[in-house]
């Protein structure tokens, strides 16, 4: 069973602080690792993708993997309360498909 | 320019009903995913196409659930004698071609009563 594990949360950050969100998956073949912002009530929402070891910086957010250990995260600076969501971490299904498969999310709450 | 449409944004209908649930892709885009999220849950793949063709059904959970895509644009997801456990926020997603980034469409929220 191919899986992707996420700690839901509440992750409870004052606004201005740094977000440190985490993910594991099962599937060495994995190739492809996504970020995914889900509002209340609203669909996914693209936030970063990330092929390779290392980080991968866009504005405040910055993607890590680290495919040795399995382990994808997310780093959002200078949290604000917008950012308050549901994060989701996706990693492709292997070599030989493209579907996604998803954790069940963390729930990121920035208070002012 | 326009993203994912999916009608209705929201459908009830009774157990043992069929329903049809569609997929209106971004333009040029070759790719279709279908996905289902229950609360509190990540989206759970169902299939995918590449153009017309499935390219992995894999997450269909029986032979009740069905998706088409005959012209290689608009998909429909065909679901037979509903049950209340397909009661769920089924996601619709394309991507320029395979491989590339997934955009989903707003969803439609499905209700088994």
């Amino acid at each position: 069973q191919k899986e992707v594990e996420q700690n839901s949360g509440p992750l409870s950050v004052p606004e201005g602080a740094i977000a440190s969100l985490n993910c594991t998956y099962s599937d060495r073949g994995s190739q492809s690792f996504f970020w995914y912002r889900q509002y209340s009530g609203k669909s996914p929402e693209l936030i970063m993708f990330i092929y390779s070891n290392g980080d991968k910086e866009d504005g405040r957010f910055t993607a890590q993997l680290n495919k040795a250990s399995q382990y994808v995260s997310l780093l959002i600076r200078d949290s604000q309360p917008s950012d308050s969501a549901t994060y989701l971490c996706a990693v492709n299904g292997g070599v030989h498909t493209d579907k996604l498969i998803f954790g069940t999310g963390t729930r990121l709450q920035v208070f002012p | 320019g326009a993203g994912v449409s999916q009608t209705p944004s929201n459908k009830v209908t009774e157990k043992g009903k069929y329903v049809e649930l569609r997929c209106d892709p971004i333009s040029g885009h070759t790719a279709l995913y279908w996905y289902r999220q229950s609360l509190g849950q990540g989206p759970e793949f169902l299939i995918y196409f590449q153009g017309t063709g499935a390219a992995d059904d894999s997450g269909l959970p029986n032979d009740r659930f069905f998706a088409v895509r005959p012209e290689g644009s608009v998909s429909t997801l065909k679901i037979q004698r509903t049950e209340r456990g397909d009661s769920a926020v089924y996601l619709c997603a394309s991507s320029p071609t395979r491989g590339d980034t997934q955009y989903f469409g707003p969803g439609t929220r499905l209700t088994v009563l």
